[in-house]
């Protein structure tokens, strides 16, 4: 059965740094996607970034980028120049179907 | 942008009573998906809906049903409330092939 693990529930960075948030993943399948979610207070959860695993190229999004190390299983969530907006719960997850494996979320603080 | 409703944002009920948490979309996504999210287990599956009339259980179906009558509403049922289904409930949709990214904005459920 696939596992996604996040070891690091809580995590704080000073506005205007980068932050790492890890993740790692079982799986067995050599096709599958990784996703990260972020969930601010206001509750709604919202997809950040994607990377689909035939690809090498870590995916980017503005100011968020991913290391994805496939012989590893770790899919890690680079934040740069954080933003006080980026207060939030943080979810990895993995997917080869409809069904989605949640982490059991990074909740990151930003400082001022 | 597809919205995804959710009938209550805060909900308190007794035990043994039938509870309604009602979900509907905006954009006639085929797939719906309900999810619960407890503090250090992350989001987990309760039941999926990939077409009218058609689910699947996920990973904890048990003390739950789902109805989907419409396209566009999936009702998850808790048929006698325990307060142990205390929670927060998250209705999501997608079309099949597109990553998850619409979520509803959550039901805190209250069981006393």
């Amino acid at each position: 059965a696939q596992t996604v693990t996040q070891s690091q529930p809580e995590m704080s960075v000073q506005e205007a740094e980068t932050v790492t948030l890890s993740c790692t993943y079982d799986t067995s399948e050599s096709n599958y996607y990784l996703f990260w979610y972020k969930q601010p207070p206001s509750r709604q959860m919202i997809l950040v970034i994607r990377q689909e695993a035939y690809k090498q190229q870590n995916a980017t999004e503005n100011r968020f980028s991913v290391n994805f190390q496939k012989a590893a299983k770790s899919f890690s969530l680079k934040i740069s120049d954080s933003q006080l907006g980026d207060t939030a719960m943080y979810f990895c997850a993995f997917t080869r179907t409809y069904k989605y494996i949640f982490g059991t979320g990074t909740r990151l603080k930003v400082l001022a | 942008d597809v919205k995804v409703t959710q009938s209550s944002r805060y909900l308190v009920k007794r035990t043994g009573e039938k509870v309604f948490l009602e979900c509907v979309q905006d954009m006639d996504h085929e797939n719906m998906f309900w999810y619960r999210q407890d503090p250090g287990l992350g989001l987990r599956l309760i039941y999926f809906s990939y077409d009218v009339k058609m689910k699947e259980k996920g990973d904890i179906p048990e003390g739950y049903s789902v109805s989907r009558e419409k396209k566009e509403r999936f009702s998850l049922i808790l048929e006698s409330a325990s307060t142990n289904q205390t929670s927060m409930y998250l209705c999501a949709s997608r079309p099949p092939g597109l990553p998850l990214r619409d979520f509803g904005p959550g039901t805190r459920l209250l069981v006393l």
